[in-house]
């Protein structure tokens, strides 16, 4: 069975500061990692998803991600974020060739001015 | 574009009443999903069909949650008698993708249906 965790339930940072999302994961088994957002009273839409080769992954509105396998992490990263980047993200795991999506509990990123 | 429309957005239902809740995928998807999402938490998997053929019913939380897709198109996720405890905002979500491929294709997903029950 897979599992992921998110290791900041909330991580506040100032507008145009770089952010780092932290995520984890377990697996017996290779995996697909993917990252979410959600805003408020929305569904989920995908940033950036790991499949298999390059280890940096780059998504939209500026995100990306680096695979690390020998510490099964996938973190998330911005160099610079902005007041509209305030939202939920979610990591999320799928094994390989399957089709079920574990999610983390998700990290609230807060950008103040 | 049209993308995976749920309703009712919202509903609130009496304790033992049956719910149905609707998912209009994307045209075209063969792959449809629902989750749950409790409040505070991720998204948890209740089940998963690939047209019409519903492969994975192992998240749904009791015998009382049931969901179709007849046609293999639209979906229904059905609570009977419902708790408490199934308050919650119910996710769909579509993906061109299917099979071993279904990672390759992301999901789309809707604006949920948040459930409130007294």
């Amino acid at each position: 069975a897979q599992s992921v965790t998110q290791l900041d339930s909330q991580v506040p940072v100032f507008e145009e500061a770089p952010v780092e999302l932290r995520c984890n994961y377990s697996s017996s088994v290779s995996v697909y990692l993917f990252w979410y957002v959600q805003y408020p009273n929305q569904g989920l839409q995908l940033l950036l998803k790991y499949l298999s080769g390059s280890t940096l992954v780059k998504g939209i509105n500026g995100f990306e991600a680096e695979f690390n396998k020998s510490q099964t992490s996938f973190h998330l990263r911005k160099p610079s974020v902005h007041i509209s980047d305030t939202a939920e993200y979610f990591c999320a795991v799928m094994r390989a060739g399957g089709f079920k999506t574990i999610f983390g509990a998700g990290t609230r990123l807060f950008v103040k001015a | 574009g049209a993308g995976v429309s749920q309703s009712p957005r919202y509903k609130v239902a009496k304790r033992g009443q049956d719910v149905a809740l609707r998912c209009d995928p994307i045209s075209g998807h063969v792959s449809l999903f629902w989750y749950q999402q409790a409040l505070g938490q991720g998204p948890e998997f209740l089940t998963y069909f690939q047209n019409e053929a519903q492969l994975d019913k192992s998240g749904l939380p009791s015998d009382r949650f049931f969901a179709e897709r007849p046609e293999g198109s639209v979906s229904t996720l059905k609570i009977q008698r419902t708790q408490q405890e199934d308050s919650a905002v119910y996710l769909c979500a579509s993906s061109a993708g299917r099979g071993i491929g279904i990672g390759n294709q992301p999901q789309h997903f809707g604006d949920g249906t948040r459930l409130s029950i007294l």
